[in-house]
């Protein structure tokens, strides 16, 4: 089946640097791959996805970026303030998954510390 | 518009009891996926119900079961617990007419402990 891996599991930066985080995904038919957030106690919260028929997607100080070719890819957050420590998750999603169109496979997460 | 909620918040059962855990899907959303987080892993896939019917399940056993009202809240039921079921459950919610987008929309969770 379909397995994501995620990289680092751990990242410290000090505030103002850049973070980047990585996952690759092992099934070609995967076509949407979202990046959540969350924070302790709390429900994964959606921050930017990407689909396949684009490489590279920008919000504010949050980028994604998308290799098919290689099959991954990568968050990356500029100017790192305190408040986004937290743990990331990507995942995949396609088809070919579980039967259901839409159900996402998710990565096991990098905790992301941001020290002032 | 409200989030999707979910009920109980926390609770402990012990093995070998059953457990209802209730979700209410964001304003118009008509999908709703289920999905079991384990502490320090991602999220997993149990199933996702539309319409009322099921539409798709995850590398869950049968005692994991669910259903989906008309106003489109669900429950996740789960018969003869295990220690293993341990974990945050997770309902999620999607766009009408979008349930082959994955834009999933998550609730808080309900944290289980099974003794």
């Amino acid at each position: 089946g379909e397995n994501v891996e995620q990289h680092p599991s751990t990242l410290s930066v000090q505030e103002g640097d850049s973070a980047v985080i990585k996952c690759t995904y092992s099934d070609s038919a995967s076509n949407y791959f979202p990046w959540y957030k969350q924070e302790l106690g709390k429900g994964p919260q959606l921050i930017i996805d990407i689909r396949s028929n684009v490489g590279e997607k920008k919000d504010q100080r949050i980028a994604v970026t998308l290799n098919k070719t290689a099959k991954h890819f990568s968050l990356h957050i500029t100017e790192t303030q305190p408040e986004d420590s937290a743990v990331y998750f990507c995942a995949a999603s396609g088809a070919s998954y579980g039967g259901s169109q839409g159900n996402l496979i998710f990565g096991k997460g990098t905790k992301l510390s941001v020290k002032p | 518009e409200t989030g999707v909620t979910q009920s109980p918040t926390h609770l402990i059962k012990t093995r070998g009891q059953q457990v209802t855990l209730r979700c209410s899907s964001q304003s118009g959303h008509n999908t709703v996926s289920w999905y079991q987080q384990a502490l320090g892993q991602g999220p997993q896939f149990i199933f996702q119900y539309y319409r009322e019917e099921e539409n798709g399940r995850g590398n869950f056993p049968p005692r994991f079961s669910g259903l989906q009202f008309p106003n489109y809240s669900s429950e996740l039921n789960v018969n003869a617990l295990e220690l293993d079921d341990s974990a945050l459950y997770l309902c999620a919610s999607s766009l009408p007419g979008r349930p082959n987008t994955g834009e999933l929309f998550f609730g808080e969770g309900s944290r289980l402990t099974v003794l």
